[in-house]
């Protein structure tokens, strides 16, 4: 059981670019999420679904949009890439059912911008 | 606004006993958890508490007090592998989890 994927683990990509970090979990939870997380900052919520079909805007979502066709993948685009988009990104997933739904988290993408 | 406050950085020797203090103001509460992270790795889960009071797991236990919007983790005999950042996030009233910035805690022999 593999649990949670990201691709790539790492890019650098030129500003104005388009990027699409990739996200799979196998462990048929409903709800995912993408966080970046930044030296000094604590980890913030970017985008999130709560189920298949539907997503959610979370505390930083602007210039990032994320799709969820279905319950394993939750990609997360970057339409247009600026410098201030580096950062390591975490996708996580959580179960709603489960009393304290603690949420686990990928590997993580760690993506610079120039 | 929201905010979740932890000290930057502790230090402390290996065998010992360390506390890591959190306090937190957001809207809403529904339970605080512990996420240990290893540089250059992923959080992973360390401890949930949603009732004021105590709970051990192992070497390390977690407390919270609702009324005064504190917690801390307690690690007990630390080890060199303890060597990590401990993040304190609390699940507001949209059940969306604020994060605070981490506490690095440095092992020494």
């Amino acid at each position: 059981i593999a649990g949670i994927t990201q691709a790539p683990t790492s890019q650098i990509l030129a500003a104005g670019r388009r990027m699409t970090l990739r996200c799979t979990q196998d462990m048929r939870h409903n709800a995912m999420y993408w966080y970046r997380q930044d030296l000094g900052l604590g980890l913030r919520l970017i985008h999130y679904s709560n189920t298949a079909g539907t997503t959610g805007k979370g505390e930083v979502p602007d210039g990032y949009s994320v799709s969820r066709a279905n319950t394993d993948d939750f990609p997360l685009t970057l339409a247009s890439a600026v410098p201030s988009q580096t950062s390591v990104y975490f996708c996580a997933s959580s179960d709603s059912q489960v009393p304290h739904n603690e949420q686990f988290f990928g590997p993580g993408t760690r993506l610079t911008v120039l | 606004g929201q905010n979740i406050d932890q000290p930057t950085e502790m230090t402390a020797t290996e065998g010992a006993i360390v506390q890591i203090n959190c306090t937190y103001q957001t809207s809403g509460f529904n339970g605080l958890f512990w996420y240990q992270q290893h540089a250059g790795e992923a959080p992973t889960f360390l401890s949930y508490n949603v009732l004021d009071g105590l709970e051990e797991k192992g070497r390390f236990s977690s407390f919270l007090s609702r009324s005064k919007g504190y917690s801390y983790l307690l690690l007990k005999e630390l080890q060199m592998k303890d060597s990590a950042s401990y993040l304190c996030a609390v699940r507001d009233s949209n059940y969306q989890l604020i994060w605070g910035a981490g506490t690095k805690l440095i092992i020494k022999p």
